[in-house]
């Protein structure tokens, strides 16, 4: 079934412990997004990528860092995570042709 | 991208039409209006988009008037799992403007 593929589904880290957040697509979607969702805060954006190897800077970047190497995957990175990273990560694309963006299911990231 | 108002929760009976408007004072000319629906646990699914007038689709229906500074998302005959958080969201379909700015949406709950 096509759609995005995140890994880990929950984790719970240390704080200072690095962590790479994984995001795969299979619909050949040029543009690829991270959200993160805070209870009562909706969705914000972390990092976007319009198309493999350009990225940009959402809502709420700092801490965080992607890489776009090809077109399916889109990782997120938390180089030394602190416990306000604590959140629900979703990762997104699209065609970038209309706003049918496709979310995945989420990791939940504890950082304690 | 255009800021969104919506109600923060609403409830309903099943059967019922549910209609929620959200206020978009300053969208611009190239500005779509979408609509996103999430249930708990998972991510957001896209549901309707429109530029004006009414657009209908097989799950909801999307009013947008003549000025286009708001627009009401009507749910049809309710169920108990259309419970949902649905956000509203204006913005420009150009690549440059693909990357969509959340609020807090509006909590549904349907009640038997």
């Amino acid at each position: 079934i096509a759609g995005i593929t995140q890994a880990p589904t929950s984790q719970i880290l240390a704080a200072g412990r690095r962590m790479t957040l994984r995001c795969t697509q299979d619909m050949r979607h040029n543009a690829m997004y991270w959200y993160r969702q805070d209870l009562g805060l909706g969705l914000r954006l972390i990092h976007y990528s319009n198309t493999a190897g350009t990225t940009g800077k959402g809502e709420v970047p700092d801490g965080y860092s992607v890489s776009r190497a090809n077109t399916d995957d889109f990782p997120l990175t938390l180089a030394s995570a602190v416990p306000s990273q604590t959140s629900v990560y979703f990762c997104a694309s699209s065609d970038g042709l209309n706003y049918g963006y496709t979310f995945g299911s989420g990791t939940r990231l504890t950082v304690v | 991208l255009a800021k969104t108002t919506q109600p923060i929760s609403m409830d309903s009976y099943e059967g019922q039409e549910v209609n929620i408007t959200c206020s978009h004072n300053n969208i611009a000319t190239n500005d779509y209006i979408t609509w996103y629906q999430q249930f708990p646990s998972q991510g957001p699914r896209f549901i309707i988009q429109g530029y004006k007038t009414k657009v209908t689709n097989e799950v909801a229906s999307l009013f947008i008037p003549a000025d286009r500074k708001s627009s009401t998302l009507s749910l049809p005959r309710v169920s108990l799992s259309d419970t949902a958080v649905y956000y509203c969201l204006v913005g420009d379909l150009g690549p440059a403007g693909n990357k969509l700015t959340f609020g807090g949406g509006t909590r549904v709950l349907v009640k038997p």
